[in-house]
């Protein structure tokens, strides 16, 4: 199984930059494809998809969201920080299953 | 609009099955693939299995011994099933769409209880 680490919490002042890092255990690139996606999780909800296939934005997501990297190293970046923006972000990837595997999250706390 | 939705018993005892739906609208079962995914309270998600727009099933192997997912495409219904339920297994279970696990269903809060 492809194994997905992230850090466990990030603060970040509002307004200013939160970079979100995710690494995997194996490449989950495939014909220049990255199959890295990214999901925001806020209390009580259900996730909902920002980023597919590494970066491409997904529908009705804001531009301040951007995805980045490749191979075993990918990023997240909110730019720039809003307040409800506070979630748990999670990666997730595609390239080898099953099974489809997650980060175990990254908390986005406010400074 | 794309909806799904779960239901199924909020409560059930050890060592029994549990049976969810996953009821949706707004797109085809047979054009898309539908996965569970469940989240412990306070923890991560977890993947569980998914039936194929072709009809075909993907398991977690961790689960695969214990879990069965079907659906009925003349109610557009996926339907889960997992037996020998342990404590470890409350979780909110919720039904997503591929590709992209793009719609999210509300999820049910399901409790076993010992």
């Amino acid at each position: 199984d492809i194994v997905l680490t992230q850090s466990p919490a990030l603060a970040v002042s509002l307004e200013q930059r939160a970079t979100i890092s995710c690494k995997t255990s194996q490449n989950v690139d495939n014909y220049g494809i990255s199959y890295m996606h990214w999901y925001q999780q806020k209390p009580g909800q259900q996730p909902k998809l920002l980023i597919y296939e590494g970066s491409n934005l997904a529908s009705g997501i804001p531009a301040r969201f951007s995805g980045s990297g490749s191979g075993t190293d990918f990023t997240l970046t909110i730019d720039p920080v809003e307040a409800d923006d506070i979630a748990t972000y999670y990666c997730q990837q595609s390239k080898d299953y099953p099974p489809l595997t997650f980060g175990s999250g990254t908390k986005l706390e406010i400074k | 609009q794309v909806q799904l939705k779960e239901s199924g018993p909020g409560l059930v005892q050890a060592s029994e099955t549990l049976s969810l739906t996953c009821t949706v609208s707004g797109f085809s079962l047979t054009s898309y693939h539908v996965s569970w995914v469940r989240q412990p309270p306070g923890k991560g998600l977890e993947w569980m299995g998914r039936i194929r727009s072709g009809g075909s099933t993907d398991y977690n192997s961790a689960l695969k011994s214990r879990l069965s997912i079907s659906r009925d495409t003349s109610k557009s219904q996926v339907l889960l099933k997992m037996n020998s339920l342990q404590t470890e297994d409350t979780a909110i279970y919720y039904c997503t769409r591929h590709p992209g696990m793009d719609y999210w269903g509300q999820g049910v809060m399901v409790t076993v209880s010992s």
